[in-house]
Parts: C-alpha cells; structure tokens; sequence
C-alpha cells in the first residue's frame, strides 16, 4: 500500500515570496491533516480536511496560510507572503475517518526554508 | 503551562538498556494517549495508542498511563541501536482526532 505522498522535499525561498506544498493522502483516506513541525518542536495541527471540508483550521494562520483539498482527495497547503518564522517541516497525514482513535499516517514532509 | 510538556533530551544509552519516556499534561479531559517515533527527516510513525489507565504491552515497548496524575510514560525493553530516534507523546481530547504533540525526546542507542 503506498504511503503520504508529499512535494517537494525541500524548498528554500525569501521572505515575502510565496510557497505551495502538495499531498497525495493514502487512498482512501476521506480525513487529511496538515502539521507544522519548527525544529526541535512536535508536530502542531494547522488544518484538518474531512473530504472536502474543513473540520479544524483554528490554527491556521489565515492571513498568509491558505489550504485547499478541492476533490476529496489531494490537497495544497499555500504560504503568502512567506516570513523567516516559517521555516519548518510541513508535514501531511492522513487516516480513514476522523475520530481520535484512528490511526493517522504521515508523509516524509516538505523542509522550508525561508531565508 | 504547555498542555503537554516532555523533556527533549537527548538520552543516550548502552545497548540493551532499559529506556523511560515520559510526558505530562494538564487537561484532565484527555482520553487518547499515544506514541509516536519519528526518525531523522521522516514523518512521525504510530508506536503505542491507548485510552486508558494501565499499561498496555506490544513487544519491546509498554506505554503506561496514569490519569489521575496525568502522566503517560513509554518503556523500552532491550534498547537497540534501531530504536535510535525521537519518540513524540500525542494526546487528544477525543471527538475528532485533534492530537497535541509533546516537543518529543531524542534518544539515541548505542552498540
């Protein structure tokens, strides 16, 4: 079974640019999360998708920070205008339902770098 | 106060050792207490998942929660050079999966 697909990898970008990340959850999976982890911190829940539809953005920065998962199936996570404190691993998960007893899986990340 | 407060380490120990992880929190309303490892540039895996007082085994690794004191704690028994890694406590409030994770412990086995 494939995994969390994620892109890029890496992404090195100046402040005030702007950024898109993509991911491809495991088929299947109608829930998809999408984490911000700052180095040396655990992972912090920006966004939660239910299909198509928000359950949880609370802490999503939405000034700069928007998301989108249009089908049901994969998603982008945009930053605009980027700022130094945006430098992190994004990191996407996703599971079979929402509930917290359901196993989340997560990608390998995309590393930012904003400089 | 953090809701959920673990010490980042690092821990490093001797092969075949016994290794303690620990975490703490505050809201006494969360039900799911997990574990995560996560190695170096790879996302978080699901170690241990349990939502209630006691210890629950799987192999080398026993997860203890105590509620009434809300600590959770993961053991590992016959530490190995693979376990190298940072392990991360989650713990949810229930109701939709909305985990807060603890900063994680780097531990690191040595042969």
């Amino acid at each position: 079974e494939a995994g969390v697909a994620q892109s890029p990898r890496y992404k090195i970008i100046e402040k005030r640019q702007s950024v898109a990340f993509w991911c491809n959850p495991i088929s299947g999976h109608a829930t998809l999360y999408w984490y911000q982890q700052i180095l040396g911190q655990g992972p912090k829940l920006l966004i939660q998708f239910q299909n198509n539809g928000v359950v949880d953005d609370s802490q999503l920065p939405k000034d700069r920070f928007s998301a989108e998962r249009l089908k049901g199936v994969d998603s982008t996570l945009k930053i605009q205008p980027a700022k130094l404190e945006d430098s992190a691993v994004y990191l996407c998960a996703s599971s079979l339902g929402p509930g917290a007893d359901t196993e989340a899986f997560f990608g390998q990340g995309t590393r930012l770098t904003v400089v | 106060q953090k809701e959920v407060e673990q010490d980042p380490g690092p821990l490093s120990v001797p092969e075949g050792a016994i290794v303690s992880l620990n975490c703490t929190y505050s809201n006494s309303a969360f039900q799911y207490f997990m574990w995560y490892r996560q190695y170096s540039r790879k996302g978080p895996e699901l170690l241990m998942y349990t939502y209630s007082s006691g210890n629950k085994e799987d192999g080398r690794f026993t997860a203890q929660v105590d509620k009434s004191s809300k600590y959770i704690s993961l053991f590992i028994r016959d530490s190995q050079p693979s376990d190298s890694a940072t392990y991360l406590c989650a713990i949810g409030p229930g109701g939709y999966n909305k985990l807060i994770f603890g900063a994680g412990t780097r531990l690191a086995v040595h042969p």
